[in-house]
């Protein structure tokens, strides 16, 4: 059971230059998140999807766009890269069901992004 | 949205000291996670725990969630147990958060031998 995983865990990106960062999870959950950390402070949300085919902004969305064509997959995608989307991305999931205390996070071992 | 507060933002210790990490948060919440991010940035998974206590061997945590805080716990710490703690809430109001968590700064932990 690997549980969440990102690839690739290291990219080195031109300015202007666009990438797709993958995640894959085998825990069949619904919920899917991508975050980004920038140093000294706590992951920020980006996008985020309840379900394939779903997908929906998060707190820090703009730069960035996301897909979800099947349930264990979440795509995200920067178009033109910016110096300013240096960051570790994380990719996580937790299981939708709605069930009262069901709701437990699981991330990625994330992805080293760095754009020059 | 809800505010996290983690304190102290650093802590070093020397190996075997106890320590307790806090995490404050502006409104009720459905869920609380700690995770531990290792020097590799691996976010490990520590505690789910909206409520009440949990241990699992020299850590264990404690929220109140009336008084909106939680403490983590780290007893005889080792070389190993360095790194970042994060505290993470979600707050559902409505049911339309999602799972969304909302993350702390962390409290950067240094055990030296």
């Amino acid at each position: 059971n690997a549980g969440v995983t990102q690839t690739p865990k290291f990219r080195v990106l031109k300015t202007g230059q666009s990438m797709t960062l993958l995640c894959a999870q085998d825990m069949n959950h619904e919920y899917m998140y991508w975050y980004r950390q920038d140093p000294g402070m706590g992951l920020r949300l980006i996008h985020y999807s309840v379900g394939e085919g779903t997908t929906a902004k998060g707190e820090v969305p703009d730069g960035y766009n996301v897909s979800r064509l099947k349930k264990q997959n979440f795509l995200l995608g920067l178009e033109s890269a910016a110096p300013s989307q240096t960051s570790v991305y994380f990719c996580a999931s937790s299981p939708g069901t709605g069930r009262t205390g069901d709701t437990e996070a699981f991330f990625g071992q994330g992805t080293r992004l760095t754009v020059v | 949205g809800i505010q996290v507060e983690q304190s102290p933002p650093d802590l070093i210790l020397q190996e075997g000291a106890n320590s307790t990490l806090r995490c404050n948060f502006s409104d009720s919440v459905n869920n609380l996670q700690w995770f531990h991010q290792n020097p590799w940035g691996q976010l490990i998974n520590l505690f789910y725990i909206p409520s009440g206590t949990k241990q699992n061997g020299r850590l264990s945590a404690t929220t109140v969630a009336t008084e909106r805080y939680s403490l983590l716990y780290i007893s005889s710490s080792q070389t190993t147990d360095s790194g970042v703690y994060f505290c993470a809430v979600l707050r559902d109001a409505g049911g339309t958060s999602y799972g969304k968590l909302t993350f702390g700064q962390g409290t950067i932990l240094t055990v030296h031998p």
